[in-house]
């Protein structure tokens, strides 16, 4: 099992680009998360999905916005990127057997806005 | 607003030395306490994790302390190892781990 994949790994992008972040799971997860992580502020959230075809907003959503392809698939979209929008992006998928409700975590995406 | 504050925000242990990071929520709605633990260059993985109805976990070097009536949790490791060093995150949620309120973090280095 792969895990959690998110492609690309950095990206940098100018001020007003467009981008699409993609995320998938091979873990059969109902539950999907973005997140990002700058300096400082820990992890927050920006958009979840608790199951195919259902899509929320978490923290920190302005700018941004997702779809949930299928139950494998959650991408993250920036229609016009700004210099705030330079962090690290993680996707995240959920199980809610085993090891109660953990979280997983893809290796994240490296993006900045010049 | 962080709805879980998280301190210290950086520490320097010696190997062997007990590391100690403190994590205090005000949502008394929150029922699900997980410790992640992330090298540089990676994502966020589950370290340990604790629920409300007991006030302390062990799983190996790694201790989670949690007191209700005060609402902090903390990590204690132990015979902390040059291999522990990363950054910690505490975090919280209610509906079981449903969505995740982090703190900020804290990056543990441990010194050979």
């Amino acid at each position: 099992n792969a895990g959690v994949t998110q492609t690309p790994k950095f990206q940098v992008l100018k001020t007003g680009q467009s981008m699409t972040l993609q995320c998938a799971q091979d873990m059969n997860h109902n539950s999907m998360y973005w997140y990002r992580q700058d300096p400082g502020m820990g992890l927050r959230l920006i958009y979840y999905s608790a199951s195919e075809g259902t899509t929320d907003k978490g923290e920190v959503p302005n700018g941004y916005n997702v779809s949930r392809l299928n139950k494998r698939e959650f991408s993250l979209r920036l229609e016009s990127a700004a210099p705030s929008q330079t962090s690290v992006y993680f996707c995240a998928s959920r199980r809610t057997s085993g090891r109660a409700n953990e979280q997983f975590f893809g290796p994240g995406t490296r993006l900045t806005v010049l | 607003q962080q709805q879980v504050k998280q301190s210290p925000q950086s520490l320097i242990v010696q190997k062997g030395g007990i590391s100690i990071i403190n994590c205090a929520y005000e949502n008394t709605a929150f029922d699900y306490f997980p410790w992640y633990q992330q090298f540089p260059g990676k994502g966020p993985a589950l370290l340990i994790a604790i629920r409300p109805d007991v006030s302390e976990k062990k799983e190996g070097r790694f201790t989670i302390s949690f007191n209700k009536s005060a609402k902090q949790f903390s990590l204690h490791i132990m015979d902390s190892q040059p291999g522990d060093s990363a950054t910690y995150f505490c975090a919280a949620s209610n509906f079981g781990g449903y969505k995740l309120s982090f703190g900020a973090g804290t990056t543990v280095t441990v010194r050979a």
